[in-house]
């Protein structure tokens, strides 16, 4: 079983619209949170990442953390065609350094 | 800053073959990671070195995988008697340390026939 798990599995939304994906870790003893795209073809990029509950803002994007519940969430606001792409979300442990990947969420935007 | 850098891009092996995977990590970053990447795994964890140590191969398949870090300027992935379930595309990433934002490579796409 997976330990990062992500939803949807896919999701699309028109341009402009709204893209929420969530992930949450079954692993208690995680720490720090990742979001990482990964265009056709391309290999991931790191997107943001956060590590303190509550919210982080940067652009179109915005990530929460619950580290209660260990559940984040990315929003896309004013969604492009650019942002179609597998949202990988990322976990690690403050004592490894390691991150563990969900399968990912992939993001069509349509025109 | 070319980034990291991974060589071959696209590797066929024979059944029973050997593979080597070349990383350069990115220059001064001192942590390195191997991932493995198909459709229905996702982005699994290898193994990972901190200044050239090894630190954490829980993911490696212990028997026909091994992985090296003979300096700080590059590392080897090894697949002895490579099966068809070893095919998909493998990924070498950097950091700068502990606890960063990882920096992966274009990947080698291994094919086992």
């Amino acid at each position: 079983q997976q330990k990062v798990q992500q939803s949807p599995e896919s999701l699309i939304v028109p341009e402009g619209g709204m893209a929420s994906l969530n992930c949450t870790s079954s692993d208690r003893n995680v720490d720090y949170f990742w979001w990482y795209r990964q265009h056709s073809g391309k290999s991931p990029k790191m997107l943001m990442s956060i590590f303190s509950n509550g919210e982080k803002e940067e652009g179109r994007f915005t990530v929460h953390l619950n580290k209660a519940s260990l559940h984040t969430s990315l929003h896309i606001r004013d969604s492009q065609p650019s942002d179609s792409a597998l949202y990988l979300c990322a976990a690690s442990t403050g004592n490894t350094g390691k991150l563990i990947f969900g399968l990912g969420t992939t993001l069509q935007v349509q025109p | 800053n070319a980034g990291v850098i991974q060589t071959p891009r696209h590797k066929v092996t024979g059944k029973g073959q050997e593979a080597t995977l070349w990383c350069e990590p990115i220059s001064g970053h001192s942590a390195v990671f191997w991932y493995r990447q198909t459709i229905v795994q996702g982005l699994e964890f290898l193994t990972y070195f901190r200044n050239q140590a090894p630190i954490d191969d829980s993911g490696m398949p212990k028997e026909r995988f091994s992985a090296q870090m003979p300096n700080q300027s590059h590392s080897t992935l090894k697949i002895q008697s490579t099966q068809p379930q070893d095919s998909a595309v493998y990924l070498c990433a950097s950091s700068l340390g502990w606890g960063e934002t990882l920096y992966f490579g274009s990947g080698t796409r291994l094919t086992v026939l």
